[in-house]
């Protein structure tokens, strides 16, 4: 099954642009790439999902490498809103979604 | 549009009691899962659903059970809890399981086993 690597956490400063980054090298052909939040107290929230090119929507932005070894989920504008752990997933061998720790985004106001 | 929704919120169980956790959603969804979440740690999977009156095995299955006698609903039963069963359990659904797909969860249920 292949596995992503997160930092444990990132900080920032609100109405900058965040970049969080995942590695996933055991990624296969036909993976996608989720990314999903979680705010505290809450259940994970979908962010956006990515196959080959980079994706833009409402929430997010993904960048994706060229080999799909790597990606980056950009946030544009951060604001104190956005501190919530943010996950880089793919899936297992039966089509479900591996979680990891996350990384834990602080914004400094 | 409630979305899923979990009953109960909080819990508080003694070792070897048991107890079902209700899911349900009003989208319509085809799949349905049930996650546990320990302090610090990403989600786990339990038990998922791929349609009325089908379930199957996550990563961490043991000491629980799971039925989909309706669409709308998925429900977790602990039949002898344990404190290692202490966690947040949260419900998530989904229109299909296929890669282009999106979870909607719930906002939890938080049980403690003593």
């Amino acid at each position: 099954d292949a596995k992503t690597t997160q930092p444990n956490s990132m900080e920032s400063n609100e109405e900058e642009p965040v970049h969080l980054p995942c590695n996933h090298s055991t990624i296969s052909g036909t993976d996608y790439i989720h990314w999903y939040r979680q705010l505290p107290s809450q259940g994970p929230e979908y962010v956006i999902h990515g196959l080959t090119s980079n994706v833009n929507n409402r929430m997010a932005s993904l960048a994706i490498a060229e080999d799909r070894k790597s990606s980056t989920l950009i946030l544009h504008r951060a604001t104190l809103r956005d501190a919530a752990v943010y996950y880089c997933i793919l899936r297992d061998s039966n089509y479900q979604l591996i979680w990891g720790a996350g990384t834990k985004l602080i914004i400094k106001p | 549009n409630a979305g899923v929704t979990q009953t109960p919120k909080f819990r508080v169980l003694k070792t070897g009691q048991s107890m079902t956790l209700l899911c349900a959603q009003d989208m319509n969804h085809e799949y349905m899962y049930w996650y546990r979440q320990d302090p610090g740690m990403g989600l786990r999977l339990i038990h998922y659903s791929v349609g009325e009156g089908t379930t199957a095995k996550g990563e961490v299955p043991d000491g629980y059970n799971v039925s989909r006698l309706k669409k709308q609903n998925f429900l977790l039963g602990l039949e002898s809890a344990a404190p290692s069963q202490t966690s947040v359990y949260f419900c998530a659904s989904s229109r299909t399981s296929g890669q282009a797909y999106e979870q909607y969860f719930g906002p939890g249920t938080r049980l403690t086993v003593t």
